[in-house]
């Protein structure tokens, strides 16, 4: 089973400032996604990285992937109160062998951000 | 308007009382899944289906069963629930088999309380 470490756990900042989540593992996955989630909601889709090295923006939002595929961060600029939410980061690992193949989803454990105004 | 609609949202039940929740999607996607989330736990695999008739099971299959007859739909049956199922469940989707730049599209979830 792969373990997806998450930090902070949680984490709450003031308007306009900047901000960083980290998600390690010691696993390679096929490709690490970010979601965010709503209390009583299901979590929905911000990213997918599936190249080593690769660095995507959503607008303030950056998501990067390591070069070795173990591990991602999230960096928030000028965090806003809208921001405010669980983040989750999952890795996504496919196998496939004989007969069949193996798909899933291993989610870290979140992190809680409060951008206060 | 794509979506995963799970039913029913809350449900209350006793123990040893089967139930099934249900989740259908509109998408055509062939993969979809069962997660449950916990307090301190996060979300955890139940079930998988790659495809119509294949299911396997995920990192926390104990007490449940599954089945894929058709692909929009894939039922979490819970034969005989107990209280350490009480939970949040979450039924994903996502396209293709295997294709790893696809995100998963969620459901609104079912909050599960058995007594």
């Amino acid at each position: 089973t792969q373990l997806l470490e998450q930090s902070p756990q949680f984490l709450s900042i003031q308007e306009g400032e900047n901000l960083t989540v980290y998600c390690n593992s010691s696993s390679v996955f096929s490709s690490l996604q970010w979601y965010r989630q709503e209390p009583g909601e299901g979590p929905v889709l911000l990213v997918t990285v599936v190249t080593g090295g690769e660095v995507k923006k959503l607008k303030r939002l950056t998501f990067q992937f390591g070069d070795a595929r173990k591990d991602s961060s999230l960096h928030i600029t000028a965090a806003q109160p809208g921001d405010t939410g669980l983040y989750l980061c999952a890795g996504r690992l496919i196998l496939w062998y004989s007969g069949g193949g193996a798909d899933g989803l291993t989610f870290g454990k979140g992190t809680h951000l409060i951008i206060q105004p | 308007e794509a979506q995963v609609t799970q039913n029913p949202r809350y449900l209350i039940t006793v123990t040893g009382k089967k139930l099934t929740v249900t989740c259908s999607q509109n998408m055509n996607h062939e993969y979809m899944s069962w997660y449950r989330q916990d307090p301190g736990l996060g979300l955890r695999q139940i079930y998988y289906s790659m495809n119509v008739e294949v299911t396997d099971k995920g990192d926390v299959p104990e007490g449940y069963k599954v089945s894929r007859k058709e692909k929009r739909n894939f039922p979490l049956i819970l034969e005989s629930p107990s209280p350490n199922q009480t939970s949040l469940y979450f039924c994903a989707t996502s396209p293709g088999q295997g294709r790893s730049r696809y995100g998963y599209t969620f459901g609104s979830g079912t909050r599960l309380t058995v007594v």
